[in-house]
């Protein structure tokens, strides 16, 4: 079975901050999908950003990246820019025999 | 709007009741899933289906609960004699396949039994 880990129950940022969120993760497949999601207040769940896990280049949307450590199992999320909008509650997820696992989630709230 | 539609938002119910939740997922996807979540924690996963067929279920779901998706399009996740442990948001997701692993999700269907 997979597990997800996600250390930081909340994180806050000022506006214009950059804020990052660690995760890890347990598994002995080698090939694999993980992936951020985005959950507002009271809004349905959305994809960040997603990485392949035999890609070693570190996924990029906009102001989101990843940092993708395979050997050490981490997938950390570098929000920039903070913007007002970036507040909600973050998974990190794995994918693997097409469902998701998910963490805990990081409640993110960003200061104006 | 094309995405993933669940009702109802809310039901509030006595415990011992059944109920029953319904996702319309996105019209061209062919997997569609069920998750639960409480309050302040990740979702967990219930139950996937490809097409009509139910192809996992998680030990989560007890003989209580069902789900249905009779036809490949909508499906039914029907809870009976529920339990005050079973309030949570009711979540559903759908995706195509070959799955880039990305799930479309709906806003959830909220259930407190009282």
């Amino acid at each position: 079975a997979q597990t997800v880990t996600q250390s930081q129950p909340e994180m806050s940022v000022q506006e214009a901050e950059t804020v990052t969120l660690s995760c890890t993760y347990d598994t002995s497949e080698s090939n694999y999908y993980l992936f951020w999601y985005k959950q507002p207040p009271s809004r349905q769940m959305i994809l960040v950003i997603r990485q392949e896990a035999y890609k070693q280049q570190n996924a990029t949307e906009n102001r989101f990246s990843v940092n993708f450590q395979k050997a050490a199992k981490s997938f950390s999320l570098k929000i920039s820019d903070s913007q007002l909008g970036d507040t909600a509650m973050y998974f990190c997820a794995f994918m693997n025999d097409y469902k998701l696992s998910f963490g805990a989630g990081t409640t993110v709230t960003v200061r104006a | 709007d094309t995405g993933v539609s669940q009702d109802p938002r809310h039901k509030i119910t006595k415990r011992g009741q059944n109920v029953t939740f319904r996702c319309d997922p996105i019209s061209e996807h062919n997997r569609l899933y069920w998750y639960r979540q409480t309050l302040g924690q990740g979702p967990e996963f219930l139950t996937y289906f490809q097409n009509e067929a139910q192809l996992e279920k998680s030990r989560l779901l007890s003989d209580r609960f069902s789900a249905e998706r009779p036809k490949g399009s909508f499906s039914t996740l029907e809870i009976q004699r529920t339990e005050q442990g079973d309030s949570a948001m009711y979540l559903c997701a759908s995706s195509l396949t070959p799955n880039t692993g990305e799930l479309f999700f709906g806003e959830g269907s909220r259930l407190t039994v009282l």
